[in-house]
């Protein structure tokens, strides 16, 4: 069965700080899924990585995955307040690309000015 | 709009009580997926149809749960006999076959008292 684990669960940072936020995933997987929400919210697609080494950047956001080590990282550079929301990461269920998706806990992330 | 819709987007019963969930998923998408997201937690995977046939169930897909997507395009959800461990979030998701980029509707939420 696999599992997905985020760390850290909670982190609350400084406007203008980076930080990075891990997802380890148990079984192999062929692709990582990032998504974000805001409280209240539904599920806003953030960044699909489809291969070992893949990276993906939007604004201050950065992903990359290493499928041989189980191992996502989405990074925050310069971090501003509007970046404040919960940040999960999801791989598929059964490890291939048709599935359903295995979601991590999220990180509750919140940005102070 | 042409994203997911959900209705009704909020439901309030009573324990015992039979409801029924309705997805609305973006046009030209084939995949349809069903999750379960409880406070605090991420999103747990029901089931998904690709078209109009259901290809998985997970084990928390109780057999009080049923779904279907007769004609490949909407799908609903029931859930028979609620008990006030269904109280929860109850999130479609649609996404085209290969890439598997979910885009998740507003959710439905559940409350049985």
């Amino acid at each position: 069965e696999l599992k997905v684990e985020q760390n850290p669960l909670f982190l609350s940072m400084q406007e203008g700080k980076n930080y990075t936020i891990y997802c380890n995933y148990s079984t192999t997987s062929d692709r990582l899924y990032w998504y974000r929400q805001d409280p209240g919210k539904s599920l806003e697609s953030l960044f699909v990585l489809l291969s070992n080494g893949a990276v993906k950047q939007e604004g201050r956001l950065m992903a990359s995955l290493d499928t041989k080590a189980r191992l996502s990282t989405l990074h925050i550079t310069a971090a501003v307040h509007d970046l404040s929301a919960t940040y999960f990461c999801a791989a598929p269920y059964s490890g291939g690309g048709a599935d359903g998706l295995t979601f991590g806990k999220g990180t509750h992330l919140i940005i102070q000015p | 709009d042409t994203g997911v819709s959900q209705d009704p987007r909020h439901k309030i019963t009573k324990r015992g009580q039979n409801v029924t969930f309705r997805c609305d998923p973006i046009s030209e998408h084939n995949r349809l997926y069903w999750y379960r997201q409880t406070l605090g937690q991420g999103p747990e995977f029901l089931t998904y149809f690709q078209n109009e046939a259901q290809l998985e169930k997970s084990r928390l897909l109780s057999d009080r749960f049923s779904a279907e997507r007769p004609k490949g395009s909407f799908s609903t959800l029931e859930i028979q006999r609620t008990e006030q461990g269904d109280s929860a979030m109850y999130l479609c998701a649609s996404s085209l076959a290969w890439l598997n980029e979910q885009f998740f509707g507003p959710g439905t939420r559940l409350t049985v008292l």
